[in-house]
């Protein structure tokens, strides 16, 4: 069973762009979260989706957004970076909502570098 | 809301001396706990949960960790270190019935593994 995959694994970006991670959970999977991970901060929960639809959110702003397709995948898009956007981005997928024993699944992470 | 304390930044250890990691949490409801590992890099892995019943938990690598309800901890042991034990270390709580995803992490401990 493939684990969860997110691309890019590396990106460099210039203050004031815009950019777009992806994440694809593992097969069967309907939930997917994503965390930021710093040295200052540790990680952060973003937000979290299921069946499409944004369940939970974290304490970040609106720059940050996210999406869910039908098949599961989800992508994260963060506008008018700053500096301090950069950061190991991890999603974690696991398995249907309130069912016993499920547990979270994280990707490799997705390193962004804003200069 | 729910928070999660690892006290130790790092902690050096010698290869085969015994290992426990601390983590105590304040969460308002039911709990459900986990410890990651995360290699130089790469994402997290789960080492063990804790979900109900023994409070005694087993996990991969020769990990085990105790639940204690009334002193809010969830610390993790390793009776012998090896050299590869070597990596940062997260302690997790989550929504107990209500999906696995949203998950509070600790700072993190680190580990260094000496000769």
């Amino acid at each position: 069973k493939a684990g969860v995959t997110q691309t890019p694994r590396y990106l460099i970006k210039t203050r004031g762009q815009q950019v777009t991670l992806s994440c694809s959970p593992i097969s069967g999977h309907r939930s997917v979260s994503w965390y930021q991970q710093t040295p200052g901060q540790g990680l952060q929960f973003l937000f979290e989706y299921f069946s499409e639809t944004q369940r939970n959110k974290g304490n970040f702003p609106g720059r940050f957004s996210g999406r869910q397709f039908s098949n599961s995948r989800s992508e994260m898009n963060v506008s008018t970076l700053e500096l301090g956007d950069s950061a190991l981005y991890l999603c974690a997928s696991s398995g249907d909502r309130g069912a016993m024993n499920t547990e979270a699944f994280f990707g490799q992470g997705t390193r962004l570098t804003v200069v | 809301a729910q928070s999660v304390t690892q006290p130790d930044i790092h902690i050096t250890v010698s290869e085969g001396a015994s290992l426990e990691l601390r983590c105590n949490y304040s969460y308002g409801a039911t709990p459900y706990l986990f410890w990651y590992v995360q290699s130089p890099g790469q994402g997290l892995q789960l080492l063990l949960k804790y979900f109900s019943g023994d409070t005694l938990v087993q996990g991969i690598k020769g990990f085990e960790a105790e639940f204690k309800r009334s002193q809010s901890s969830f610390n993790l042991r390793k009776p012998s270190v090896h050299w590869s034990d070597a990596a940062e270390y997260f302690c997790a709580v989550g929504p107990a019935y209500s999906g696995y995803s949203t998950l509070t992490f600790g700072k993190g401990t680190m580990l260094l593994v000496s000769p």
